[in-house]
């Protein structure tokens, strides 16, 4: 059975500091793998995907990831933090091919201190 | 465009009570998928829909829980005999297609408290 670890509960940041949030999964193969973000009063939104090819992945609002299939792990990473960047972090793996359920980590809520 | 709508965005009602929760996908979204996010845990996969048809039912935690998608648009979560345990917040989320790869957007939820 696939599972998401998110070893970091809480997490707080200067604004301006370098960020890393901490993703391990278990899959039988290769996933897909996702980084959702879930602001007060927000639904999830997509911050960026893996599927396959280059293992540093590009998202939204200056973050991306990096795939290591030696640690199974997917962290999520910004240079720089700014204060509207407060919010719970979601990793995912979903399986390939045909559509179907993702797995969610328990997520990480981030802080960012001025 | 519109996004993801779900209806009500809270819902207060007593233990042992019927309770039904919607779900508007985005328009030409074809897989339909039903989440439940308890406090402090990551969405759990409920049901998902492809079509009209439930594709993939495996997360239902009992026989009080059933999903109806009758048009292949608007779906309805249902729950008989609320128990207090069943208080979450259950997410509703859409994808274009029948891939993996279809990006699922995420509704902001109802929150249900069972009392």
């Amino acid at each position: 059975a696939q599972s998401v670890t998110q070893p970091d509960i809480h997490i707080t940041v200067s604004e301006g500091a370098s960020l890393e949030l901490r993703c391990n999964y278990s899959y039988g193969a290769t996933p897909y793998l996702f980084w959702y973000v879930q602001s007060p009063g927000q639904g999830l939104q997509l911050l960026l995907k893996y599927f396959s090819g280059d293992t540093l992945v590009q998202g939204i609002k200056g973050f991306e990831a990096e795939f290591k299939r030696s640690q199974s792990s997917f962290n999520l990473r910004k240079p720089s933090v700014h204060w509207s960047d407060a919010a719970e972090y979601f990793c995912a793996v979903g399986p390939t091919g045909t559509a179907s359920k993702l797995t969610f980590g328990t997520g990480t809520r981030l802080q960012v201190t001025l | 465009g519109a996004g993801v709508s779900q209806t009500p965005s809270n819902k207060v009602t007593e233990k042992g009570k019927y309770v039904e929760l919607r779900c508007d996908p985005i328009s030409g979204h074809t897989a339909l998928y039903w989440y439940r996010q308890s406090l402090g845990q990551g969405p759990e996969f409920l049901i998902y829909f492809q079509g009209t048809g439930a594709a993939d039912d495996s997360g239902l935690p009992n026989d009080r829980f059933f999903a109806v998608r009758p048009e292949g648009s608007v779906s309805t979560l249902k729950i008989q005999r609320t128990e207090r345990g069943d208080s979450a917040v259950y997410l509703c989320a859409s994808s274009r297609g029948g891939w993996s790869t279809d990006t699922q957007y995420f509704g902001p939820g109802t929150r249900l408290t069972v009392l």
